[in-house]
């Protein structure tokens, strides 16, 4: 139980470009989702935090106009970079928290690698 | 603010030897802890978690966690290490339940035969 996806798990998108990744959790409702960064041989950074219906929370330092994020429904949120550029590539991770029972601990997805050519 | 501090970027132990990973938070409160594996190019599962219960942690694959609040730790350990424990670690802190975690820099563990 408790399975989060990602999609698509890679993407190499052209500088200018917007990117869509989906987060879903398969066999449990999501009350909140979390969007983390990761660069390489580094640590994960959360950008936003994403709670079903309402607007996203971003961390100090994250571009809300640039990382959209939209939580429509209990079981998807997608993480939209607009624009991208070559500094935007990294690994893009998501988590999710549910309903009752699963309420302490966030579960992950594999991970989305973006790669801005 | 809550940080955490991962002893080690890289551990390196021989195949059977005991495995020890190291942690400390900083946090004026007793949070809720976590210790994360990553494989390369995946996401991250949870190993075990500390949540106030039990200061001693079991979690899967043979690993095990003690909370010490004189000592704000949350180290892990493994008896005998295996190849396949081969990979990057993390330990994480959470003020409470279904709040944003605070990672730690990593520890990637290599385990030689």
């Amino acid at each position: 139980g408790a399975v989060v996806s990602q999609h698509p798990s890679r993407v190499i998108c052209k500088s200018g470009t917007s990117v869509k990744i989906e987060c879903r959790s398969l066999d449990f409702q999501a009350t909140t989702m979390f969007w983390y960064r990761q660069f390489p041989k580094q640590s994960l950074m959360l950008m936003a935090t994403s709670n079903e219906g309402s607007k996203a929370t971003y961390e100090q330092g994250v571009e809300k106009d640039k990382f959209l994020i939209n939580h429509a429904s209990l079981t998807l949120s997608t993480l939209t970079v607009t624009s991208a550029h070559p500094e935007d590539s990294s690994f893009y991770i998501c988590s999710a928290i549910g309903l009752a029972g699963l309420t302490d601990t966030q579960y992950f997805g594999p991970g989305t690698r973006l790669t801005v050519l | 603010a809550q940080s955490v501090t991962q002893l080690g970027s890289h551990v390196s132990v021989s195949e059977g030897a005991l495995v020890l990973l190291r942690c400390n938070y900083s946090s004026s409160v007793p949070p809720y802890l976590f210790w994360y594996v990553q494989y390369p190019n995946q996401g991250l599962q949870l190993l075990l978690k500390y949540t106030s219960a039990a200061t001693l942690v079991k979690g899967i694959n043979g690993f095990e966690a003690e909370f010490k609040k004189s000592e704000t730790s949350f180290h892990l350990t493994k008896p005998s290490a295996h190849m396949s424990d081969a990979a990057e670690y993390f330990c994480a802190v959470s003020m409470e339940y279904g709040n944003k975690l605070v990672f730690g820099a990593g520890t990637i563990l290599r385990v030689k035969s």
